[in-house]
């Protein structure tokens, strides 16, 4: 079956500027969550949405922000960019609760400039 | 809150040595434990996981046991080769609190 699709891979964006990124689960996966990945601070959570509400959420400003659609698809936007957003961005689906694990996209890298 | 630490990297290693990369965590209640593996390029793939006390989850020559006694999920692997060199991670979920707590990741590299 196919995996978690994130678009785009790769993004270069302006400092000040917003980006979207979308995330595609796996069929069945009701919950999707999102991570940033830095040199620096390693995998960080943004936050959690299951059935199009928001479960859980990270220590992250409110620039960043999220949504799921009834489909389970999910975006997460982040608005007036910094050089400290640059990093590979991961989302994950599970079925419902994670126990039993949660499957990767292969993520976004996004640069600020 | 919940944490994890994992042994510092990186490790380098011969072709066919035994790996152990340590791992031990905080939390509240009973998490579940992950082990996961990423490659240059990509996401997280998913290497094995534990839900209980003295589960041992495996994948692919890799073991590690959930060590309550010891809050400890070392993952090990009788021979190691080239293409095991990957940056592993290892993770905690706890059930009402649905994310994943990551460690800080430890780079191994196989030499042949």
């Amino acid at each position: 079956k196919a995996g978690v699709t994130q678009t785009p891979r790769y993004l270069i964006k302006t400092r000040g500027q917003q980006v979207t990124l979308s995330c595609s689960p796996i069929s069945g996966h009701r919950s999707v969550s999102w991570y940033q990945q830095t040199p620096g601070q390693g995998l960080q959570f943004l936050f959690e949405y299951f059935s199009e509400t928001q479960r859980n959420k990270g220590n992250f400003p409110g620039r960043f922000s999220g949504r799921q659609f009834s489909n389970s698809r999910s975006e997460m936007n982040v608005s007036t960019l910094e050089l400290g957003d640059s990093a590979l961005y991961l989302c994950a689906s599970s079925l419902d609760l994670g126990e039993d694990g949660y499957t990767f996209g292969s993520g976004t890298r996004l640069t600020v400039v | 809150g919940n944490s994890v630490t994992q042994m510092e990297g990186p490790v380098t290693l011969s072709e066919e040595a035994f790996l152990t990369i340590n791992c031990t965590y905080t939390a509240t209640g009973y998490p579940s434990l992950f082990w996961y593996v990423q490659y240059p390029g990509e996401g997280l793939q998913l290497l094995l996981k534990a839900t209980k006390a003295d589960d041992k989850g495996s994948n692919k020559g890799f073991e590690a046991t959930y060590r309550k006694e010891t809050t400890s999920f070392h993952l090990e692997k009788g021979s190691v080769q080239v293409s095991d060199s990957a940056v592993y991670f290892c993770a905690l979920s706890n059930f009402g609190n649905e994310k994943l707590t990551f460690g800080t990741g430890t780079r191994l590299t196989i030499i042949p």
